[in-house]
């Protein structure tokens, strides 16, 4: 079936330092894919939308210059965290809407555990 | 707008017997539900959907899901509990395809010997 493979798995960084998680649609064609943010024991919070070719859509309260979030091409989208911080530590996870006559519905990378030290 | 409210924060079950994992929904229009497990530190596999067909769902390891509209409810049931069964499990509803997904709370689930 449509696989998203998400890396790294896990990265720790120094605080103030930059971080790029990496989100690619395997054997499909991803043209939306959207980031989540998961805190300890707590539930999954949309962070925004990324489409091919376009900017992406930020949720309310997000910062767009400290998360930026490119979608260069079909099959990859990539999130960086800025300049991060302590509290900036978090599970972060993306999501691929499956194809046009694929069984309907979204998959999920596996998740990038975010520490700052 | 949409939104969904999972019950229970946590749920503790033994070995053999059965599961409810209860979720209500809101939502403007018709919706699409679905039901994710989230083994620790993983990322999210579909346990099963509704998306405006049959409402009694049959999903994968042995759970099932049904839409009552009347209820505006999507319960989670499994007959009897497996250890492996442990997870976090999020009820979601989007409105439709391409549409962003709205996660509930998440329920996790402890699977007693």
């Amino acid at each position: 079936g449509a696989v998203v493979s998400q890396h790294p798995s896990w990265v720790i960084c120094k605080s103030g330092t930059s971080v790029k998680i990496e989100c690619r649609s395997l054997d499909f064609q991803a043209t939306t894919m959207f980031w989540y943010r998961q805190f300890p024991k707590q539930s999954l919070m949309l962070m925004a939308t990324s489409n091919e070719g376009s900017k992406a859509t930020y949720e309310q309260g997000v910062e767009k210059d400290k998360f930026l979030i490119n979608h260069a091409s079909l099959t990859l989208s990539t999130l960086t965290v800025t300049s991060a911080h302590p509290e900036d530590s978090s599970f972060y996870i993306c999501s691929a809407i499956l194809p046009t006559g694929d069984d309907y519905g979204y998959t999920f990378g596996s998740g990038t555990r975010l520490t700052v030290v | 707008a949409q939104s969904v409210t999972q019950l229970d924060s946590h749920v503790s079950v033994s070995e053999g017997t059965p599961v409810l994992l209860r979720c209500n929904y809101s939502s403007s229009y018709s919706p699409s539900l679905f039901w994710y497990v989230q083994h620790p530190n993983k990322g999210l596999q579909l346990l099963l959907k509704y998306t405006s067909a049959a409402t009694l769902v049959k999903g994968i390891n042995g759970f099932e899901a049904e839409f009552k509209k009347s209820e505006t409810s999507f319960h989670l049931t499994k007959p009897s509990a497996h250890m492996s069964d442990a997870a976090e499990y999020f009820c979601v509803v989007t409105l439709g395809a391409g549409n962003k997904l709205t996660f509930g709370g998440g329920t996790r689930v402890l699977v007693k010997p």
